[in-house]
């Protein structure tokens, strides 16, 4: 099944400092790739997320590169504000009913 | 506006109650999830259905039952036999049950036994 392996947190980081959070992932198949964010007491939504290899997701000043020789999928951000302080999951999706798999989720925190 | 609502947003439980986690949604998708988040966790399956009257178990189904009776409305009943209920509890639907599609969520219940 299914694996991902993300970067333990929380992370801490002054407002505008350059972000990156880690993420490597074993699947089966040609799976999508998948970041959501939860912020305080809410739900999971969608981050951004890339469907094939050298696909490039990107959603409010975050990206992230699907890459396949590798097994990644890193979350960057080149400026991050306090309000990006949240948890942020990595999740390989997969084919053929595989489960879908989260990881450990992320903490972020940005002090201004 | 299209989306998925959980109640409520907290949840008391005595000992030996069962308590029902409400999730609907009008997004007119097919599948529906339920996943439990534990303090500093990942989120773990507990059941998902792919289509009304039929669902299947998660990772960690004991102590959990469901109903999926219409196509809007996947609730989740937390039983007697769930020793240790406290937790976050995440509803989400999806287009269809692929893991290529993106899961929506709703808010969460959170359950806190008394």
């Amino acid at each position: 099944g299914n694996s991902v392996t993300q970067m333990e947190g929380p992370v801490t980081l002054s407002e505008e400092a350059f972000l990156t959070i880690n993420c490597t992932y074993t699947a089966t198949g040609y799976p999508s790739l998948f970041w959501y964010v939860q912020y305080p007491g809410e739900g999971l939504q969608l981050l951004l997320k890339a469907t094939k290899a050298d696909d490039k997701g990107s959603n409010k000043g975050f990206e992230a590169t699907y890459r396949k020789e590798t097994t990644s999928f890193h979350l960057e951000k080149g400026s991050v504000q306090v309000s990006d302080s949240a948890v942020y999951f990595c999740a390989p999706g997969g084919e053929y009913g595989n489960k879908l798999v989260f990881g450990a989720g992320t903490i972020l925190r940005v002090k201004s | 506006d299209g989306g998925i609502t959980q109640s409520p947003k907290y949840l008391f439980r005595k000992e030996g109650q069962n308590v029902t986690l409400s999730c609907e949604q009008n997004l007119n998708h097919d599948a529906m999830y339920w996943y439990r988040q534990d303090p500093g966790q990942g989120l773990r399956l507990i059941y998902y259905s792919q289509i009304v009257n039929d669902f299947q178990k998660g990772d960690i189904a004991e102590g959990y039952s469901v109903s999926r009776e219409k196509k809007e409305s996947f609730p989740l009943t937390v039983t007697s036999a769930q020793k240790n209920p406290t937790a976050f509890y995440l509803c989400a639907s999806s287009r269809r049950k692929s893991l290529q599609e993106t899961q929506y969520f709703g808010p969460g219940t959170r359950l806190l036994v008394l």
